[in-house]
This record gives structure tokens, C-alpha cells and sequence, in this order.
């Protein structure tokens, strides 16, 4: 069975500063999705990565994917408020019609 | 191009009725995606419909069923309603949902408060 972790589920920190979300799942997957979701909002898609030592920028953010450590991480450069969101991390397989999702990590940046 | 729609974005309802949501994906979509989103639960996946028919289905109880049709918009519907339904239900489109990189796009949601 797949399962998605994410850590931390909660973050608080100050403008200026780096930090990482760190995603992991627990079988072999094609497919890494980052998805961004402010309160009371749908979600928003960032990135997809799909092979191993895939990286994407954009931004503030980047995004990047160890298959063989079943592991992705957010990066967060130089955080400034607007970037204050709940982030989700989504996995699946190309042979299943679902993704399956970490809890999120709520992130909020302060002025 | 529009976005994903969803009707209607806010429902209450009471226990033991039943409720139809609807989404529209963005034109030229063909599969359709539906999620149940909760404080407690997270992000979970009730069922996918491509050119009609249920290719997937979460681990939800036979209340919750869904539709698509050959325009690909979709329903679903939940009848008996408990109030742990309570929730936001999410709509997602992608153009196959089979390809490597499908990327979905979601609507705005339904949240459904059960009294």
C-alpha cells in the first residue's frame, strides 16, 4: 500500500529565511506532484517530477525527487509572506488511477 | 480557457438526506477526479471516471457513487447523509489521467456542512 509522509505539518517562520519540506512515500512511484492550497481555497499545482534527480524552479521554490530514497523535498528560498500556504505532496503510478497525499505542512511566514 | 467548476460551492444539509454535486472539467478533459477533504482525514480519493466509466475507486462506502457523462461532466452523490460527511469535495480534471505527467487541476470545491 502507498503511503505519503510529509514533515514537518507545521512550520512558522520568519521572512528572509531558507527551509525544506520533506516528502516521503513508501513504494515505487512515477509521478511526484506539489500542490499549494491557501485557506479556504482549491488547490494549485506547482510542479510534477517524474525521474530520479529531477529538479524544478520556480520562483522562490524548487522542487526536487530521489527516486532511489522514495523521497522529494520543497525548498524555500528567501521566504516573504506570500508563500504563507498549506503545501501538499501527492504520489502515484502510472498503473493506478489515484494519487495518494501527504497530510500537508502548513507553512506560515511572518512579516 | 475556464477553469474546473463545481455546483454548488456551499450545501448544508441534514442527516439522512442524500446530496448531488456536479463538475464541469476544463474542455477537452476526459477524466475526472473526486476528493473528500477533512481536517482530520486529509485529502482522500473517492473515485476517477474516464469516457464515462469508474476506472478507480477509494476505500469509501457504497453511499458515496459518481457519474460522468459523454459531455465528461460529472457527479457524484451521497446519499443517507452522516455527519462525518461533512466536508470539502473537491473536482479535478485531467485530459487522460493514464499518461506519465498528467498533471490535475482542481476546482474550487463543494463544502457540504451535514446538521
Amino acid at each position: 500500500e502507498l503511503k505519503v509522509e510529509q514533515n514537518p505539518l507545521f512550520l512558522s517562520m520568519q521572512e528572509g529565511k531558507n527551509y525544506t519540506i520533506y516528502c516521503n512515500y513508501s513504494t515505487t512511484s512515477d509521478r511526484l506532484y506539489w500542490y499549494r492550497q491557501d485557506p479556504g481555497k482549491s488547490l494549485e499545482s506547482l510542479f510534477v517530477l517524474l525521474s530520479n534527480g529531477a529538479v524544478k524552479q520556480e520562483g522562490r521554490l524548487m522542487a526536487s525527487l530521489d527516486t532511489k530514497a522514495r523521497l522529494s523535498t520543497l525548498h524555500i528560498t528567501a521566504a516573504v509572506h506570500d508563500l504563507s500556504a498549506t503545501y501538499f505532496c501527492a504520489v502515484g503510478t502510472a498503473s493506478n488511477y489515484q494519487l495518494i497525499w501527504g497530510a500537508g505542512t502548513k507553512l506560515i511566514i511572518k512579516p | 480557457k475556464a477553469g474546473v467548476t463545481q455546483t454548488p460551492r456551499y450545501l448544508i444539509k441534514t442527516r439522512g438526506q442524500q446530496v448531488t454535486l456536479s463538475c464541469s472539467p476544463i474542455s477537452g478533459h476526459r477524466s475526472v477526479s473526486w476528493y473528500q477533504q477533512t481536517p482530520g482525514q486529509g485529502l482522500q480519493f473517492l473515485f476517477e471516471y474516464f469516457s464515462e466509466t469508474q476506472r478507480n475507486k477509494g476505500n469509501f462506502p457504497g453511499r458515496f457513487s459518481g457519474r460522468q457523462f459523454s459531455n465528461s461532466r460529472s457527479e457524484m452523490n451521497v446519499s443517507t447523509l452522516e455527519l462525518g460527511d461533512s466536508a470539502l469535495y473537491l473536482c479535478a480534471s485531467s485530459v487522460a489521467h493514464r499518461g506519465i505527467g498528467e498533471t490535475q487541476y482542481f476546482g474550487p470545491g463543494t463544502r457540504l456542512l451535514v446538521l
